[in-house]
């Protein structure tokens, strides 16, 4: 069975902090992919970042950064210096077949206070 | 430009109404996907059209039923909801055949009230 735990429901930070918002993932697939999704209170997701199985390599984006290890099966983002428009709901989601299908983590809260 | 186009915003309808909600792109995708969220909860899967064929519906009541008239247009159709059918709905697309290394885009939703 697939599944994806953000442990974090909500997370709280002021302005210019770093945040870390954690995604463990679960799959007997050899290849899967993992997704990062930003959904602001406008309600649209927001696609992030898509990572395959095989690159294991870290990636940075402006601020964000995401820390991929398949040892312990996570896929993270880091916010760097965060700012006030980070305040939205993140989803982590696995996609490990062919059917499309998204396995959605639970959501992380994250509120940026000025 | 990956920008998905749901139509309406908001709706309110009662539980013998039948409306129906949009979803527009031009992307040129060839999957397009329905996904139902409640509040504070991810985004569920409903249906997943393939070359404007239905691929998966995932055991969705029958008083919700989409249609898929071209390859950018991608309806759902709203019959007798109940209350608890209230929610946004969620519309995306993705490239090529439904596929698990496919990048979903999606639209701002319809945020549904069922009276």
């Amino acid at each position: 069975a697939q599944k994806v735990t953000q442990a974090q429901t909500e997370i709280s930070v002021v302005e210019k902090e770093d945040v870390t918002l954690d995604c463990v993932y679960e799959t007997r697939d050899t290849t899967y992919y993992l997704f990062w999704y930003k959904q602001p209170p406008s309600g649209e997701l927001v696609f992030l970042i898509r990572r395959n199985s095989f690159d294991e390599q870290n990636e940075i984006s402006g601020r964000y950064s995401w820390n991929f290890q398949k040892s312990t099966s996570s896929f993270n983002f880091t916010i760097t210096a965060s700012q006030v428009v980070d305040s939205a709901v993140y989803f982590c989601a696995l996609s490990g077949d062919n059917t499309g299908k998204l396995i959605f983590g639970q959501g992380t809260t994250l509120q940026v206070k000025p | 430009d990956t920008e998905v186009t749901q139509t309406p915003k908001h709706l309110v309808m009662g539980m013998t109404n039948k409306k129906s909600l949009k979803c527009e792109q031009h992307m040129g995708h060839r999957a397009m996907y329905w996904y139902k969220q409640k509040a504070k909860k991810p985004p569920e899967l409903m249906f997943v059209y393939s070359y404007e064929k239905l691929s998966i519906n995932e055991s969705v009541p029958s008083r919700f039923s989409p249609e898929c008239p071209n390859s950018s247009l991608l309806n759902l159709h709203l019959h007798a909801l109940q209350p608890e059918d209230s929610a946004l709905y969620l519309c995306a697309s993705s490239q090529g055949r439904q596929g698990f290394s496919n990048i979903q885009y999606f639209g701002a939703g319809t945020r549904l009230s069922v009276l």
